[in-house]
């Protein structure tokens, strides 16, 4: 089954760390990047970070630069998002999704569940 | 940053109905521009990407056009799961920006 599931979400006090999880199957993963999606409680879709297919390159947006980290084990499909020094604004559902990879198409195809990360004191 | 702003931000149509969405980016982005589906309580959904090609399994009355910066959403008749909130999101340049949202709501 072509899928990715989010974990590791939870209750973090702000300044805490968090590291979510995604777990692909049902494709090659390797061949895509993968991005975070967050939507924060009533709140439109942000985009968050990527990293490319071989784990080379990530990128963030700026108000999670420094704070936030990506990696990725093509080995074991699985990627990972390390949190730090975590903030209110955090809080979120965060989506694991795939690009597609094609000459001129990139969407994001493929969405997990997402996994909820409360920050509170 | 890329901005894209969408319009309206909201919007209460009925059933057979024909519904337009707009979305404007800040600078010429080709045609990588992509439509996304959220319903309460679901992940969302791609809809249309490159600008104009529909994803396989989304009904028909679904279209996308538009290039550079201009784009448009249509649902050529509205049926009553398609009332959702709809995203535009710029896959040109990183960070790859999402439109505010418009939500789609029965009159």
């Amino acid at each position: 089954q072509v899928q990715v599931v989010e974990s590791g979400g939870g209750v973090v006090q702000p300044g805490g760390s968090l590291r979510l999880s995604c777990a692909a199957s049902g494709f090659t993963f390797s061949a895509s990047p993968v991005h975070w999606v967050r939507q924060a409680p009533g709140r439109g879709l942000e985009w968050v970070a990527v990293i490319s297919g071989d784990g080379l390159n990530t990128y963030f947006i700026d108000s999670v630069k420094g704070r936030f980290t990506m990696s990725r084990d093509n080995s074991n499909n699985t990627l990972l998002l390390q949190m730090t020094n975590i903030k209110i604004e955090d809080t979120a559902i965060y989506y694991c999704t795939r690009q597609r990879v094609k000459s001129g198409q990139n969407p994001f195809d493929l969405w997990g569940q997402g996994t909820m990360v409360t920050v509170s004191s | 940053d890329i901005q894209v702003t969408q319009s309206p931000s909201s919007l209460s149509a009925s059933v057979g109905d024909r519904v337009t969405i707009t979305c404007r980016a800040s600078r010429d982005i080709s045609t990588f521009l992509n439509w996304y589906q959220q319903k309460p309580g679901q992940t969302p959904k791609l809809l249309i990407y490159s600008a104009a090609r529909l994803q396989s399994g989304v009904p028909s009355r679904f279209s996308g056009s538009g290039s550079g910066a201009d784009f448009t959403l249509i649902i050529s008749s509205l049926q009553p799961e398609d009332f959702a909130t709809y995203y535009c999101q710029q896959s040109h340049f990183l960070p790859y920006t999402f439109g505010q949202g418009t939500k789609l709501e029965i009159k």
